[in-house]
């Protein structure tokens, strides 16, 4: 079935400092993916997606890569704010017919100190 | 538009006892589907509904069921609660089949003493 593997954490790293989560994937075809965030108290929220192979998706300054060769989905930012301390998620949709969920890795927990 | 709310923030039971969650679903939505995340873990698919009807369904024993309302609303009941029950219970709402539209509540913690 559908699996996730991600960098595990906790990923600890100073204002600016430049970031990469790696995430791998196993599944059937070319599903899209995605990156969740979960900040503290709060439910998750969807980051980036990327639909198709070598499509780049981006959003507040993170940005990830659909490798098809590598099956990988690598989180990145170029410099770091305090602000984006939180736990990201790399994801699976559900592949349609009878799947109906979203596949999630076990997180990764980013810590920006000042 | 209103987001996903959901009921209780926070509670404590007893292992053996019966709890309820409960999840109101984003405007226009009409699936609701929830998810269960232990300590450190991604979040485990339970199971989704959708028409009122359970949809789907993950690794979980039938002591998990639901429901949903008229007005997409669900509740997710476990019966018999286990210590390994003490989790962040997230419910998501969407639109039926559409994948990448899923807006999260931020989660019942329950925890099993």
């Amino acid at each position: 079935g559908d699996s996730v593997t991600q960098m595990e954490g906790p990923v600890t790293l100073s204002e600016e400092a430049f970031l990469t989560i790696n995430c791998t994937y196993t599944a059937t075809g070319y599903p899209s993916l995605f990156w969740y965030v979960q900040y503290p108290g709060e439910g998750l929220q969807l980051l980036l997606k990327a639909t198709k192979a070598d499509d780049k998706g981006s959003n507040k300054g993170f940005e990830a890569t659909y490798r098809k060769e590598t099956t990988s989905f690598h989180l990145e930012k170029g410099s770091v704010q305090v602000s984006d301390s939180a736990v990201y998620f790399c994801a699976l949709p559900p592949s349609g017919g009878s799947n109906y969920k979203l596949t999630f890795g076990k997180g990764t927990l980013l810590t920006v100190n000042p | 538009e209103t987001g996903v709310t959901q009921s209780p923030t926070h509670l404590i039971k007893t292992r053996g006892q019966q709890v309820t969650l409960r999840c109101s679903s984003q405007s226009g939505h009409n699936t609701v589907s929830w998810y269960q995340q232990a300590l450190g873990q991604g979040p485990q698919f339970i199971f989704q509904y959708y028409r009122e009807e359970e949809n789907g369904r993950g690794n979980f024993p039938p002591r998990f069921s639901g429901l949903q309302f008229p007005n997409y609303s669900s509740e997710l009941n476990v019966n018999a609660l286990e210590l390994d029950d003490s989790a962040l219970y997230l419910c998501a709402s969407s639109l039926y089949r559409q994948g990448d539209g899923y807006t999260f509540g931020s989660g019942t913690r329950l925890t099993v003493v």
